[in-house]
């Protein structure tokens, strides 16, 4: 299967703890693209890469919050200092500039923080 | 801003029924506009999306869309629902960075 994948689909963390989530987007895919899905809500722009520069943040990401896509294929999510409104699942998606606009997305990593 | 609003949290139609999931939108300019569907614990699955051309874009699993300008709506719709079309929708904006805006998403209950 060449979809999104995440890792892990969960985790569960103390308040205080730091946590790392990875995504691998599709190969060709050159767009990367983190979300954020509280229960009963739409997805929350987080942050896009295009290849590995970070070009949009959103003011939803705090200074906890820092993601990097090194070589412009996997992406990593890393939230410093876990409270527990950050209890929520996060997705990630791709897409490419060259072919149709619309996103993929991976199955999601469910944080809950104790 | 732009922005997309999905007006009904619930809609509930029994199988072999026509259905339609409500979505209007708000941007500036000519909408990139997409329809996805979401599975307990699963991520987000495409549907369809409409960027230009025919205003009815037809996606998977018999879904089809009928873009409004004039009403500023973006439907979704199937002619006949089944069971397993039971799931979450989520009407989406791709904005101008290239991220997308979604709505707050229409539960879907197909009932036997």
């Amino acid at each position: 299967d060449t979809g999104v994948s995440q890792n892990p689909r969960h985790k569960i963390t103390k308040r205080g703890q730091n946590v790392t989530f990875r995504c691998d987007p599709i190969s060709e895919h050159n767009r990367l693209y983190w979300y954020r899905q509280t229960l009963g809500q739409g997805p929350e722009f987080l942050t896009y890469f295009q290849n590995e520069a970070q070009l949009e943040k959103s003011r939803l990401l705090s200074d906890r919050f820092s993601a990097e896509r090194p070589k412009g294929s996997f992406s990593t999510l890393e939230i410093q200092r876990t409270e527990q409104g950050d209890s929520a699942m996060y997705l990630c998606a791709s897409s490419s500039t060259s072919g149709q606009p619309e996103q993929y997305f991976g199955p999601g990593t469910r944080l809950t923080v104790l | 801003a732009q922005s997309v609003a999905q007006p009904e949290d619930q809609v509930n139609v029994a199988e072999g029924n026509p259905l339609t999931v409500k979505c209007t939108y708000s941007v500036s300019g000519n909408p990139y506009l997409f329809w996805y569907v979401q599975y307990p614990n699963r991520g987000l699955q495409f549907l369809l999306k409409y960027i230009t051309g025919d205003n009815l874009v037809k996606g998977s699993y018999g879904f089809e869309a009928e873009f409004n300008k004039s009403q500023t709506s973006f439907h979704l719709k199937k002619p006949s629902a089944l069971v397993s079309d039971s799931a979450l929708y989520f009407c989406a904006v791709r904005v101008y960075n290239n991220d997308m805006r979604f709505g707050a998403g229409t539960r879907l209950t197909v009932k036997p």
